[in-house]
């Protein structure tokens, strides 16, 4: 089964500074999810990327899919106080085009410290 | 933008009483999931649901769950009997197959949170 390992478990960023969160799996990603998460509530979706060497940016947040397709890294530029909540990524596990569950990693927590 | 609603949004329920989570998913989606969150902990896939029936299902989702989508539009997850470690918030998430057979992102509900007591 697929496995999703993210690191840091925890971030603590002073805000205005950039910080980058990564996601890496133990087989090859075919379709990888960002989520963010305040504590206990819903999940918001941020990206997906499918192609290896694929970025995506939306604000301040810029994800990227490396060419192996194995690992993906999540960057916030200027990082605000918004940016605070656990961050989590999640994958398909294959390329079937079926009906395919998502793995999610364990989540990073970050902190913006003013 | 389109959304995938669930109901109730908490739920407190004593040990050994059936629950019944509620979801609508998107209109034209295809897919349908379960997946819960024990607080502090990962998400877990509990179950996937296609064309009227269970695709897959992990080993969390054993007898004392089931699923229905009794009437086209809604989707729901029964816990015949709860217990203390059922506490979580469960989500329903739907997804769509584009066409030309490329599948498309998900889409989460909300989440209920469920507390048994």
């Amino acid at each position: 089964s697929q496995e999703l390992e993210q690191s840091p478990q925890s971030l603590i960023v002073q805000e205005g500074k950039n910080l980058t969160i990564n996601c890496t799996s133990s087989k090859t990603l075919y379709g990888l999810y960002w989520y963010k998460q305040k504590y206990g509530e819903g999940l918001i979706f941020l990206m997906m990327l499918q192609k290896g060497g694929e970025e995506k940016s939306h604000e301040k947040i810029t994800a990227k899919l490396d060419e192996k397709k194995q690992q993906s890294s999540l960057h916030i530029t200027a990082s605000q106080p918004s940016h605070a909540g656990i961050y989590l990524c999640g994958a398909d596990g294959s390329d079937n085009f079926g009906n395919e569950k998502l793995t999610f990693g364990t989540g990073t927590r970050l902190t913006i410290i003013p | 933008e389109p959304e995938v609603t669930q109901t109730p949004s908490h739920q407190v329920t004593q040990m050994g009483q059936e629950v019944i989570l509620r979801c609508v998913p998107i209109s034209n989606h295809l897919y349908f999931y379960w997946y819960r969150q024990i607080l502090g902990q990962k998400v877990e896939f509990l179950v996937s649901f296609y064309n009227n029936e269970i695709s897959e299902k992990s080993e969390i989702f054993d007898d004392q769950f089931s699923v229905e989508r009794p009437d086209g539009s809604n989707f729901t997850l029964k816990i015949r009997s709860t217990k203390l470690e059922d506490s979580a918030m469960y989500f329903c998430a739907s997804r769509i197959l584009r066409p030309g057979g490329k599948h498309y992102g998900y889409t989460f509900g909300s989440g209920t949170r469920l507390t048994v007591v």
